[in-house]
């Protein structure tokens, strides 16, 4: 079935430095690909998504390009801030069998946190 | 505010026990959800409603059921707690079936002891 499978975390960085988080997926036909992230205490909201091959999705300064060729759907960020410690989770949609009706996969999420 | 409220916000359970966590969304969206989250496994599917009146197991049912009589609410009920459905709970809705994107409650955490 399908899966998503992003980089391990915690992930350390200094306030202004780029920020990538890596995530490849597997799967039949074409989902959609999110990322969401969870700030502490809080449920987890939609950051940004794609829907078709080379879309970019882009909110709050991040951006992931959806990859086909490479299965991959990569969050950068060019200057991080204090403000952008969460937990990040890269997802796609995925069909349910003998339903008409999809769910989120979603990958373990990374820890990021940033120091001023 | 439009959104989705889950409650209790945390509680703590006796293992044996009964319990229902509420979900209920004034969006009027169709389909609503619910996740588990636990620590290196990300959230996993417990069960979904595509719309009222129907319901389907996602990858971690047992233990667990569920009932939609109607669009607004979805509650989770544990018939008898066990310590390895400690957990964070989240309810999520999306507007359609086709679920390009789904929106979340706070969370409840629950542990059983």
């Amino acid at each position: 079935g399908n899966s998503v499978t992003q980089m391990e975390g915690p992930v350390t960085l200094s306030e202004e430095a780029f920020l990538t988080i890596n995530c490849t997926y597997t799967a039949t036909g074409y989902p959609s690909l999110f990322w969401y992230v969870q700030y502490p205490g809080e449920g987890l909201q939609l950051l940004l998504k794609a829907t078709k091959a080379d879309d970019k999705g882009s909110n709050k300064g991040f951006e992931a390009t959806y990859r086909k060729e490479t299965t991959s759907f990569h969050l950068e960020k060019g200057s991080v801030q204090v403000s952008d410690s969460a937990v990040y989770f890269c997802a796609l949609s995925d069909p349910i069998r003998g339903s008409s009706a999809s769910k989120i996969i979603f990958g373990s999420g990374t820890r990021l946190s940033i120091r001023p | 505010i439009a959104g989705i409220t889950q409650a209790p916000t945390s509680q703590i359970l006796a293992a044996g026990r009964r319990m229902t966590l509420r979900c209920t969304q004034d969006m009027r969206h169709n389909a609503m959800y619910w996740y588990r989250q636990d620590l290196g496994l990300g959230l996993r599917l417990i069960h979904y409603s595509n719309t009222a009146g129907t319901t389907g197991k996602g990858e971690v049912p047992d233990g667990y059921s569920v009932s939609r009589a109607n669009t607004d609410d979805f509650p989770l009920t544990l018939a008898s707690a066990v310590p390895s459905q400690t957990s964070v709970y989240f309810c999520a809705s999306s507007p359609d079936r086709s679920s390009t994107e789904a929106f979340f409650g706070q969370g409840t955490r629950l542990t059983v002891v």
